[in-house]
Order: C-alpha cells, then structure tokens, then sequence
C-alpha cells in the first residue's frame, strides 16, 4: 500500500467506550500529525510527532492520547468521550516538520460519533 | 490572533472559470498552501506560493500578494469533478500552519 491509511473509516461509540484510531503511513516520512476536521470550521492540529517524538500538543483533553511506537504508525486513544467529540479526525504525513514547503499528505479520515 | 478568511460556499458552471479567495492576518509568513477536499475523501495538496505572483498549474493557478495577504486559486474549464472544498493554509513564522475553514465550490452543468 502507499499513502497514508486510516482505520477504521467510521466509528461509533458510546461515553464510556475506550477505542483506537489507526494510521499507518508508507512514504517513508518523519513526521506524523493528528487533526480534527468539524463542519465549518478550519482544521485543528492536535498532535505532531517528529521521528517518534511528540513536538506538539495542542491543549488537547486528556481523554485524547495519542501513541507513535515506530515512524511509520499513529494511534489516537480514545476513552470517556463527549458527544461534541464527534467529528472527522484526519492523520497526516510530511517528509520533515518545522520547515517551510511542509506539504502534507492526508489520510482519508476516521468518522468518529460518540453517542 | 491569527486568522483566514475564505468564503463558505461558491457555485459556478462547468466550462467556466471561478476564482476562490484567501485573507490572512498572521504573525509571519512561510507559505501559502491549498488543498483541495471531495467529500468523504483525503484533502490533496495543489500549490504552494511564497513569492508574490502567479503559479499555473495546467487548469489551476495560484496567486500570492504577500503585502496585502492575499491569494486567490483560478480555477478554468471547470469539470464537474472540480466540485470539492478548497482549503487555504498559511505557515506562520513558527511554521505552524493556519487553516482556513473551506471554500465548498459546487459546479452545475
């Protein structure tokens, strides 16, 4: 496979649940970056690894964890979520971090509902 | 604060021509990305300007005015698979990078 994949596509879970979000890139990039895409509004980036090491944690609440184990895999742990959790979460790749023509490459995204 | 600015929702024929605009206000400037998104889909890198001008790029070209913090994409001889979300992005001097929320272009025939 090439590109980044993201599974699953679509999720369902309930306040109580504890899931994982799955991403795995082949492009042999360095970085690696979680995002939550809402209706409307602009992207916002919640985590950033940097060959294997987070760089970036943007005030995201703690019952969002995310793990990186190599520079090819991204998980975002889920656990007591809240209904305004629910939302298109997109993991993404690039070949360095903190550089200026950073292009990003996306997954497809995880559909995420919390009932 | 920093911000981006492109409108909510656009509608153009196909065969014509439409341009999407992007303002940004942001503390710096390393680049001005778009991306464009189909529904349910990744987005997908398109251009990326940070000299003032014109980039084309067969029927898409981007255009970037540094000192008035602006950039348009043109879109020509629209397609009716054009129909997408268009996403600007700027990298700011920390080389974060500011997301506007979409411009969700619909073509008719």
């Amino acid at each position: 496979e090439t590109g980044v994949t993201q599974t699953p596509r679509h999720l369902v879970m309930g306040m109580t649940n504890k899931k994982s979000l799955k991403c795995e890139q082949h492009l042999g990039h360095n970085a690696m970056y979680w995002y939550k895409q809402s209706a409307k509004k602009p992207l916002e980036l919640m985590f950033v690894y940097s060959l294997e090491e987070r760089v970036e944690n943007n005030s995201v609440p703690s019952r969002f964890s995310p793990e990186c184990p190599n520079s090819s895999h991204l998980f975002l742990h889920l656990h007591t979520l809240q209904p305004e959790d629910s939302a298109l979460y997109l993991c993404a790749s690039s070949q360095t971090q903190g550089s200026g023509a950073n292009v990003l490459t996306f997954g497809a995204g995880s559909r995420l509902t919390v009932l | 604060g920093q911000n981006i600015d492109q409108p909510t929702e656009m509608t153009a024929t196909e065969g014509a021509i439409v341009q999407i605009n992007c303002t940004y206000q942001t503390s710096g400037f390393n680049g001005l990305f778009w991306y464009q998104q189909h529904a349910g889909e990744a987005p997908t890198f398109l251009s990326y300007n940070v000299l003032d001008g014109l980039e084309e790029k067969g029927r898409f070209s981007s255009f970037l005015s540094r000192s008035k913090g602006y950039s348009y994409l043109l879109l020509k001889e629209l397609q009716m698979k054009d129909s997408a979300s268009y996403l600007c992005a700027v990298m700011d001097s920390n080389y974060q990078l500011i997301w506007g929320a979409g411009t969700k272009l619909i073509i008719k025939p």
